[in-house]
This record gives C-alpha cells, sequence and structure tokens, in this order.
C-alpha cells in the first residue's frame, strides 16, 4: 500500500525559503501515469493546491504562487520536495504531499500524507 | 478559476441518518472532473468520489456522488459513527489551478 510522508523545518523566518520532501513508500515515483503534488491548508480556511511534477520534471503550478514555487523531484530516492520563497506568515499552513491522478492536466488526489505543519515566524 | 461553495457549513445528524452534502460551482465543471474528500483531524484526507460518481477504490457503497455542470452532491446514506468528519469536493476539469470547496463539517448531534 502507497504511503506518502512529509518532513522538513516545522518553523521558518518571514523571507526565507521554504523547503519540504515528501517519501514515497509501496510503489515507484517513476512509473506509471501519475503527478506528484501538494496542497496546504492555511489556520481555518480551507486547501489550496500548490502545484504538482511529474517524474521526468514536468510542472503545474497554481499561478497565484508560480514566482515564489519551485518543485523537483527524485526517482532515485523516491522523493519529490517543494521549495517556496520569501515567505510571510500568510503562509503558514499544514502542508500535505498528494499523489496525483488522471490525464491531460486534469488530475485528482488519491493518496495523501497526513500532513506536516509550517510555521512562519521570526 | 473555478470557485466552489459547499453548504451547509455544518450539518448535525444523527447515526443512521442520511447525510446531504452540497457543492456549487461558479461555473460548469467539465466532464464532471469533480472529486470528494473526507478529512478527519491529524489523518490524511481520504479520497471517497472522483468524476463526480464513480467511487475509490475500499469506499463502502453507502458514499453516494451525483451531479453535473454547476450543482454536485454526495449523499451517504445511513452514517456510521466513522463518517463524522469534514468533506471537501475538488475540481479538475479546468487547467490549473484545482480548487476546492471550503468544506462541510458533518458533526454528531
Amino acid at each position: 500500500q502507497m504511503q506518502l510522508q512529509e518532513s522538513g523545518p516545522g518553523l521558518v523566518k518571514p523571507s526565507e525559503t521554504l523547503s519540504l520532501t515528501c517519501n514515497v513508500s509501496g510503489g515507484s515515483i517513476g512509473t506509471g501515469s501519475f503527478y506528484w503534488g501538494w496542497i496546504r491548508q492555511p489556520p481555518g480556511t480551507g486547501l489550496q493546491w500548490i502545484g504538482s511534477i511529474f517524474y521526468s520534471g514536468n510542472t503545474y503550478y497554481n499561478p497565484s504562487l508560480k514566482s515564489r514555487v519551485a518543485m523537483s523531484v527524485d526517482t532515485s530516492k523516491s522523493q519529490f520536495s517543494l521549495k517556496l520563497s520569501s515567505v510571510s506568515a500568510a503562509d503558514s499552513a499544514v502542508y500535505y504531499c498528494a499523489r496525483h491522478r488522471g490525464s491531460g492536466g486534469r488530475y485528482y488526489m488519491d493518496v495523501w500524507g497526513k500532513g506536516t505543519t509550517v510555521t512562519v515566524s521570526s | 478559476e473555478i470557485v466552489l461553495t459547499q453548504s451547509p457549513g455544518t450539518l448535525s445528524l444523527s447515526p443512521g441518518e442520511r447525510a446531504t452534502l452540497s457543492c456549487r460551482a461558479s461555473q460548469s465543471v467539465s466532464t464532471n472532473y469533480l472529486a470528494w474528500y473526507q478529512h478527519k483531524p491529524g489523518q490524511a484526507p481520504r479520497l471517497l468520489i472522483y468524476g463526480a460518481s464513480s467511487r475509490a477504490s475500499g469506499i463502502a457503497d453507502r458514499f453516494n456522488g451525483s451531479g453535473s455542470g454547476t450543482d454536485f452532491t454526495l449523499t451517504i446514506s445511513r452514517l456510521e459513527p466513522e463518517d463524522f468528519a469534514v468533506y471537501y469536493c475538488q475540481q479538475y476539469g479546468s487547467s490549473p489551478p484545482y480548487t476546492f470547496g471550503q468544506g462541510t463539517k458533518l458533526e454528531i448531534k
């Protein structure tokens, strides 16, 4: 059974870069037609899709975050990563990684991690 | 960007009752590309429904999705104690960004 696990610092200073990694177990990240992505949930608000990446490196990003987001994938380690630059308090959230299933740029999330809380504060 | 509005915000019901959750889109969702998720505190969200009405693997048949265009519904026919959670809809019919509704909290009455 596939499992995803997020990891990374729980506290990031304003203006710095948030870096998270998602470790994938129970399956290969480098096969199939899945994308791998990130979703976040700020306190008291709903879910916001951040972006996704294919094992080849092709990406989709949320236009509202695109200028600050970079994703990468390491198939040898079965991991993919998120970097969000120039963070502010508004970026404090629970960050989830998820496998994206679908095709043609249209994906839903069929396997999720449990999430990791990131707080932006000095 | 398609905005999804879920109603009600909170639904108070008893085990054994029927739950009806609504998700309305600001514009038509292409090819009914709409999914529903269940989320419990501290747990990973769980996919329930995709393609508006297809049940995900391992999901009990008391969960049913329906609807098309701009109006979608998740129905839980007979509530079990483990069904009390927050439910989100998500559209993936348009080019990214994929968007989610704000959620419906299903609580025990």
